[in-house]
């Protein structure tokens, strides 16, 4: 079982609907959750970064950690067809030091 | 500021050929990281290199070596290339923690 578990999709959906994407984990020390972006042929980049429980909002991306269910979401709000990419999970634990477990990505297309 | 580079950009290998990734970046970051991308399987760490003299194996070390020649420069070597090393080879460079990487544009190799 992967430590880290993430939907690949491909999830398809219309241009200004809500997004979720989520990703489950078995290993309760982690602490630090970041969501990555990856456009097609091109390197990932950080999209947001959590450190506790709750959620975190920068404009129409919002963040949520519920560490009690190992369940990490990411929400779009108003979805664009720019933000047709694949979204990585990632998190990270002190026992790792500065290494990350990514999850394997979920492909998101928005459709005009 | 060019951030993270990779060189080359696309590479075809008969099995047993050699070869070495390059790997460059000017955010004078201590860590870099060699992670390979597959279909399926997200992002897996190969080395990394917490700073200047030292290396880590990661996930899968198996089939490669890596050597950080500077602060900015961290490459890695394939010394008997074999077909189930086709992937898409990604360098990354950090600060203090793993949780902001930033990442090259990867290199696409396939191993015939």
């Amino acid at each position: 079982q992967k430590e880290v578990e993430q939907d690949p999709g491909p999830l398809s959906v219309p241009e200004g609907a809500i997004v979720s994407l989520n990703c489950t984990y078995s290993n309760s020390a982690f602490q630090y959750f970041m969501w990555y972006r990856q456009y097609s042929r091109k390197g990932p980049e950080l999209l947001m970064y959590t450190y506790s429980s709750g959620n975190k909002e920068d404009g129409r991306f919002t963040a949520q950690v519920d560490k009690s269910s190992k369940y990490i979401s990411l929400f779009i709000r108003d979805s664009q067809p720019s933000d047709s990419a694949t979204y990585l999970c990632a998190m990270r634990s002190m026992e790792y030091g500065n290494k990350l477990v990514f999850g394997a990505g979920t492909i998101l297309r928005v459709k005009s | 500021n060019a951030g993270v580079t990779q060189t080359p950009k696309f590479q075809v290998l008969k099995t047993g050929q050699s070869m070495t990734l390059q790997c460059a970046q000017d955010m004078n970051h201590n860590s870099m990281y060699w992670y390979r991308q597959d279909p399926g399987m997200g992002l897996r760490l190969i080395y990394y290199s917490a700073s200047e003299g030292t290396t880590d194996k990661g996930e899968v070390p198996n089939g490669y070596n890596v050597s950080r020649l500077n602060k900015r420069e961290f490459s890695l070597r394939l010394e008997s290339a074999a077909p189930s090393q086709t992937s898409v080879y990604f360098c990354a460079s950090g600060g203090a923690f793993a949780d902001t990487q930033y990442f090259g544009p990867g290199t696409r190799l396939t191993v015939l």
